[in-house]
C-alpha cells in the first residue's frame, strides 16, 4: 500500500496569513493526488483534484502543486472559515490512502 | 447534485455484525460511471478506505486487505441504496464510518459526494 506522510501534524496562524502543507507519498504517484478540508462533526470535502485543480465552489486563495511522491497545499491568505483539518489522498492505485492529516488552528 | 443519506445502529456488540445503509438521491447505484464506497475514520487508523461496489456490465466488489473475508458491500437496486456489513466486530472497528461516490469518468479514487457520517461504537 501507498504509504502518505503529511507535516506538519498542527499549524497555528492568523487570518491573513500564508500557510503550506506538505505531502509526500511512499512511491511515485504522478499527480493523483487529491485534498480534503474537515470540520468538526462533518465528512470530508474534497478541495482539490489532481494535485492543483480546485473543485467547483472553492476559492482561488487555494492552490497546489507537486508531483511523483511531493506536493503541497498553500493557502494564500487565511480566512476564518479555513480553520479546519485537511488531508491528502493518493487516487493512483486501490487501496486509496489518506495522510494522517493537518489541523490548522486559530494563533 | 447527488445526496447520500447513511442509517443504521451506532452500538454493536463484539463478535457481532455491523450494518448500515448508505441510499442514493440524484444518480443510479446501477450507473455505469459511478463507484459507491466506504471509508471510515478512527484516531488511531485514520481514514481508512474499505471496499466499493459498482455495475459494469455485472457487478464488481473491491475490498481492503485488512478487512477481507469479514466484509460485505452489497448494492440494492429496488431501493437505490447500498450496505456495508462488517463482521466479527472489535472495539478496533469502532469508527465513524462513511459512505462516498466516484466519479469513474473522473477518477476511480476521487470521492466526491459524501454521507453524513455514522459514529458507531463497538462495546458491550
Amino acid at each position: 500500500d501507498i504509504q502518505m506522510t503529511q507535516s506538519p501534524s498542527s499549524l497555528s496562524a492568523s487570518v491573513g496569513d500564508r500557510v503550506i502543507v506538505t505531502c509526500r507519498a511512499s512511491q511515485s504517484i504522478s499527480t493523483y493526488l487529491n485534498w480534503y478540508q474537515q470540520k468538526p462533526g462533518k465528512a470530508p470535502k474534497l478541495l482539490m483534484f489532481g494535485t492543483s485543480s480546485l473543485e467547483s465552489g472553492i476559492p482561488s486563495r487555494f492552490s497546489g502543486s507537486g508531483s511523483g511522491t511531493d506536493f503541497t497545499l498553500i493557502i494564500s491568505s487565511l480566512q476564518p472559515e479555513d480553520f479546519a483539518t485537511y488531508y491528502c489522498q493518493q487516487s493512483w492505485s486501490s487501496p486509496y490512502t489518506f495522510g494522517q492529516g493537518t489541523k490548522l488552528e486559530i494563533k | 447534485q447527488v445526496q447520500l443519506q447513511q442509517s443504521g445502529p451506532q452500538l454493536v456488540k463484539p463478535s457481532q455484525t455491523l450494518s448500515l445503509t448508505c441510499a442514493i438521491s440524484g444518480d443510479s447505484v446501477s450507473s455505469n460511471s459511478a463507484a459507491w464506497n466506504w471509508i471510515r475514520q478512527s484516531p488511531s487508523r485514520g481514514l481508512e478506505w474499505l471496499g466499493r461496489t459498482y455495475y459494469r456490465s455485472k457487478w464488481h466488489y473491491d475490498y481492503v486487505v485488512s478487512v477481507k473475508g469479514r466484509i460485505i458491500i452489497d448494492p440494492d437496486i429496488s431501493k437505490n441504496q447500498f450496505s456495508l456489513q462488517l463482521n466479527s466486530v472489535t472495539p478496533e472497528d469502532t469508527a465513524v464510518y462513511y459512505c462516498a461516490r466516484v466519479d469513474s469518468g473522473h477518477d476511480w479514487g476521487r470521492f466526491e459526494d459524501w454521507g453524513q457520517g455514522t459514529l458507531v461504537t463497538v462495546s458491550s
